[in-house]
């Protein structure tokens, strides 16, 4: 079974800039989360999906994050424009919708450095 | 809302047996999660606990009181590779999850 997908896995854009982050979760799960995870902290949840639908997004900076899941499978995190705290690992992860004690499996991360 | 909290660094030696607490405070509670995390890497799941008491895999085990919002994670026979951040986890709401700040265990020879 293929895990969950991101890409880049690193990226480093000056201040003010825009970028991208993609994703594509395990085939078949419904629920997708995106993480923000500054370097020495836990992860911090920012969006979460089930299908194309957002459950959760209150803790996302809404001036300059978005995130989209068009057709309820891959997904996109954008940032625009950056500032220098956001230099951090943005994870995703997905889990099946229907059980409650799934766990949730994690891509690899995408590092971004905001110089 | 989630407030979960947990010591941010242990130390250990090889061979010794380690136990990283977490304390929880949430509105609804759907069990929790432990989580291993190497440096440079995405987290992986160890466990998750929904009803009270221990429960036992291999070197790994967690324990949950719903009663007083406390769990550990105990690890027995400690390896060099076992050198990594655990997360402790709870779901806010249904499969909304909630992590910890993390604890960085350092294991030594």
């Amino acid at each position: 079974e293929a895990g969950v997908a991101q890409s880049p896995r690193y990226k480093i854009i000056e201040k003010r800039q825009s970028v991208a982050f993609w994703c594509n979760p395990i085939s078949g799960h419904a629920t997708l989360y995106w993480y923000q995870q500054i370097l020495g902290q836990g992860p911090k949840l920012l969006i979460q999906f089930q299908n194309n639908g957002v459950v959760d997004d209150s803790q996302l900076p809404k001036d300059r994050f978005s995130a989209e899941r068009l057709k309820g499978v891959d997904s996109t995190l954008k940032i625009q424009p950056a500032k220098l705290e956001d230099s951090a690992v943005y994870l995703c992860a997905s889990s099946p919708l229907d059980r409650p004690d799934a766990e949730a499996f994690f891509g690899q991360g995408t590092r971004l450095t905001v110089v | 809302g989630q407030n979960i909290d947990q010591p941010t660094e242990m130390t250990a030696t090889e061979g010794a047996i380690v136990q990283i607490n977490c304390t929880y405070q949430t509105s609804g509670f759907n069990g929790l999660f432990w989580y291993q995390q190497h440096a440079g890497e995405a987290p992986t799941f160890l466990s998750y606990n929904v009803l009270d008491g221990l429960e036992e895999k291999g070197r790994f085990s967690s324990f949950l009181s719903r009663s007083k919002g406390y769990s550990y994670l105990l690890l027995k026979e400690l390896q060099m590779k076992d050198s990594a951040s655990y997360l402790c986890a709870a779901p806010g709401g249904f499969q909304k999850l909630v992590f910890g700040t993390g604890t960085r265990l350092l294991v030594s020879p």
